[in-house]
């Protein structure tokens, strides 16, 4: 069956650029979640959404970031005004609930520069 | 502050070489902990979870066994397929927080 997909899969953005991410969870699943990869680093939490309530936000870096998910299934990360320092991979995860295990996609690699 | 420590941070084994990685945690209201593969340039790929001390579960060579402060994952007869990165997470909920936070992860190295 379909896993979590994310687009574009590489993002190459200008200082200043905006960028928006996309995640398509695997249907269904009610919970989302995304996360900041630095290189040779875990996985960071930034937000979860349950359905379409964006439930806890308490890792987004900045007021940069925002994500949304407006009918409880796609869901769009976007970063306005990009840094250098937000150069990192992107990684969305569903599950069928907030406790269960989290199935990721394959990320967004940004590169700020 | 709560928080997950992996070791070693990188471990290099003949095939067949038996071993253990460590997932050490410091949280309070832990409601899972989690193991994941993840390889070069891919997401991680969801292997165990772990919900109370005591707990054990397989998978092919993978063991994954949870105390009260660790999680080892034990991998037996490795082969070099097994080479990867190893994330451990715990997930803590409460209030408005419901997250997955992982430890910065175990490279494996099976040589042939």
């Amino acid at each position: 069956g379909a896993g979590v997909s994310q687009s574009p899969r590489y993002k190459v953005a200008k200082r200043g650029q905006d960028v928006a991410l996309r995640c398509d969870p695997i249907s269904g699943h009610v919970s989302l979640f995304w996360y900041q990869q630095a290189l040779g680093q875990g996985p960071e939490f930034l937000t979860y959404f349950q359905n379409e309530a964006q439930l806890d936000k308490s890792g987004l870096p900045s007021d940069r970031f925002f994500a949304e998910r407006p009918e409880g299934s796609v869901s769009t990360l976007k970063i306005q005004r990009t840094q250098q320092e937000d150069s990192a991979v992107y990684l969305c995860a569903s599950s069928p609930n907030v406790r269960g295990e989290q199935y990721f996609g394959p990320g967004t690699r940004l590169t700020v520069t | 502050e709560d928080q997950v420590t992996q070791s070693p941070e990188a471990l290099r084994l003949q095939e067949g070489e038996s071993s253990s990685l460590n997932c050490s945690y410091t949280v309070s209201g832990l409601r899972g902990l989690f193991w994941y593969r993840q390889d070069p340039g891919k997401g991680p790929e969801f292997l165990f979870t772990l919900y109370s001390a005591g707990e054990e579960k397989e998978k092919e060579r993978l063991k994954a066994t949870l105390t009260k402060k660790e999680s080892f994952l034990h991998i037996t007869a490795p082969k070099p397929e097994d080479s990867a990165t190893y994330l451990c997470a715990v997930f803590i909920s409460g209030g408005s927080n419901y997250k997955l936070t992982f430890g910065k992860g175990t490279l494996l190295t099976v040589n042939p």
